[in-house]
């Protein structure tokens, strides 16, 4: 069975500075991954995904992930961070074995980001 | 764009009362799905389904219920809220081809008094 585990429940940081965000997973299959965000009082927001090819996938807002197979690692990166991505996090992932494959989610990470 | 829409943003109920969550999808997706999100717990599936009158359990179905009886609609039903119940519900869709990205709702925050 897959399951996602998100290292840090907040991660604080200041405005420019870089950030990175750990997901971990575990499946005994090849996986697709995503990461989504939710600003507050929100639903979910697609960020970026890694379904297959480079392991190095750009999503929105300046937002970068890389797939790291042997580290069954899929960590989040910003090189330089804005008040307005204070916002959690949530790391997912599928084994992708049918059309309807649920997704597995993180119990999140929560981003604050301050002047 | 995808839209997914859910009936109420806030919602307030007694413990026992039947609830009805509604959520409403408009690009056609075959996939829908009802979550329930608690602090410190991330997104749990409560249900799932991948066509009309078709629906799986998730991780946490007890306590719930749910109904497709149209493709766009799928309603997530509490027969007798209990206070536990006190949730944000999340529901989303997804298409059935391979690129398993879910679309979600703007959730729905239950309270049970």
């Amino acid at each position: 069975a897959q399951s996602v585990t998100q290292l840090d429940s907040q991660v604080p940081v200041f405005e420019e500075a870089p950030v990175e965000l750990r997901c971990n997973y575990s499946s005994s299959v090849s996986v697709y991954l995503f990461w989504y965000v939710q600003y507050p009082n929100q639903g979910l927001q697609l960020l970026l995904k890694y379904l297959s090819g480079s392991t190095l996938v750009k999503g929105i807002n300046g937002f970068e992930a890389e797939f790291n197979k042997s580290q069954t690692s899929f960590h989040l990166r910003k090189p330089s961070v804005h008040i307005s991505d204070t916002a959690e996090y949530f790391c997912a992932v599928t084994e992708g074995n049918s059309g309807y494959s649920t997704l597995t989610f993180g119990k999140g990470t929560m981003l604050l980001v301050s002047p | 764009d995808v839209k997914v829409t859910q009936s109420s943003r806030y919602l307030v109920k007694r413990t026992g009362e039947k609830v009805f969550l509604e959520c409403v999808q408009d690009m056609d997706h075959e996939n829908m799905f009802w979550y329930r999100q608690d602090p410190g717990l991330g997104l749990r599936l409560i249900y799932f389904s991948y066509d009309v009158k078709m629906k799986e359990k998730g991780d946490i179905p007890e306590g719930y219920s749910v109904s497709r009886e149209k493709k766009e609609r799928f309603s997530l039903i509490l027969e007798s809220a209990s206070t536990n119940q006190t949730s944000m519900y999340l529901c989303a869709s997804s298409p059935s081809d391979s690129s398993y990205e879910q679309y979600f709702g703007p959730g729905t925050r239950l309270t049970v008094t």
